[in-house]
């Protein structure tokens, strides 16, 4: 099974929005409302952003929002500050108790 | 508070072996479904494998990838996790990382240990 499709890279200015995607198929993405996303810094663990699509965990920055429509699923970030530049990854429910990640995109903040 | 904190990585010929594993603490890990994720250098995230609490039957399920190769496996008693690793090969060189949810969904990772190096090389 092929990760899902993410740009490889996005940029904004401080303060702008931008939105990054995650496409897959009816049998993950478009198929569960299971999308997570997930922040990561150099050298760092992976940070959960949203999961089940559009949920936040608690304490996080509701800059973040995450969204779906049909088989492609999107994070968007409002707000754009300095310390948001990292890797950001989607991951989804791929059924038979599978899980597929995405296979990342690189945020720049000009 | 809540951590876990892996062990094990290190260099390894390609066709041996390797067993990590995996310390929690802070959360009730016999109500936890645990996962190991992986990381070639330079490259995205990967999942491996997942086992279910017993209290939801201790199944494990696997990446197409690893299946007949690698072994998750919980001792509750111990509060650790294990991925037993056999017929290793080069592409399975990467930081492997422990992780489940607490309030993220069953389906989403919310704690994460810091990682183990395993290389694969001859």
């Amino acid at each position: 099974q092929s990760a899902l499709t993410q740009p490889a890279s996005v940029s904004g200015s401080p303060g702008q929005s931008i939105t990054i995607s995650c496409t897959g198929t009816s049998s993950d993405v478009g198929g569960y409302n299971l999308v997570s996303w997930y922040q990561q810094h150099p050298g760092k663990a992976p940070k959960l952003m949203i999961y089940e699509g559009s949920k936040r965990p608690s304490g996080l920055s509701n800059r973040f929002s995450g969204s779906k429509s049909g088989n492609t699923a999107s994070l968007t970030i409002s707000g754009l500050q300095a310390e948001d530049e990292a890797d950001y990854y989607c991951c989804s429910y791929a059924g038979r108790n599978t899980l597929i990640f995405g296979g990342g995109t690189k945020l720049t903040v000009l | 508070e809540v951590q876990l904190v892996e062990s094990g990585g290190g260099l390894v010929k390609p066709g041996g072996s390797l067993r990590l594993s995996c310390a929690a603490s802070g959360f009730t890990f016999s109500n936890a479904w645990m996962s190991w994720v992986r990381q070639a250098p330079g490259k995205g995230l990967e999942w491996v494998d997942r086992i279910k609490s017993k209290t939801d039957g201790g199944t494990t399920d696997y990446a197409a990838p690893v299946k007949g190769r690698f072994t998750i496996s919980r001792d509750d008693s111990k509060n650790t996790l294990y991925l037993q690793m056999n017929s290793l090969k080069t592409e399975d060189t990467a930081v492997y990382y422990c992780t489940t949810n607490m309030k993220g969904g069953r389906n989403a990772f919310d704690i994460w240990g810091q990682g183990t190096m395993v290389t694969v090389s001859s």
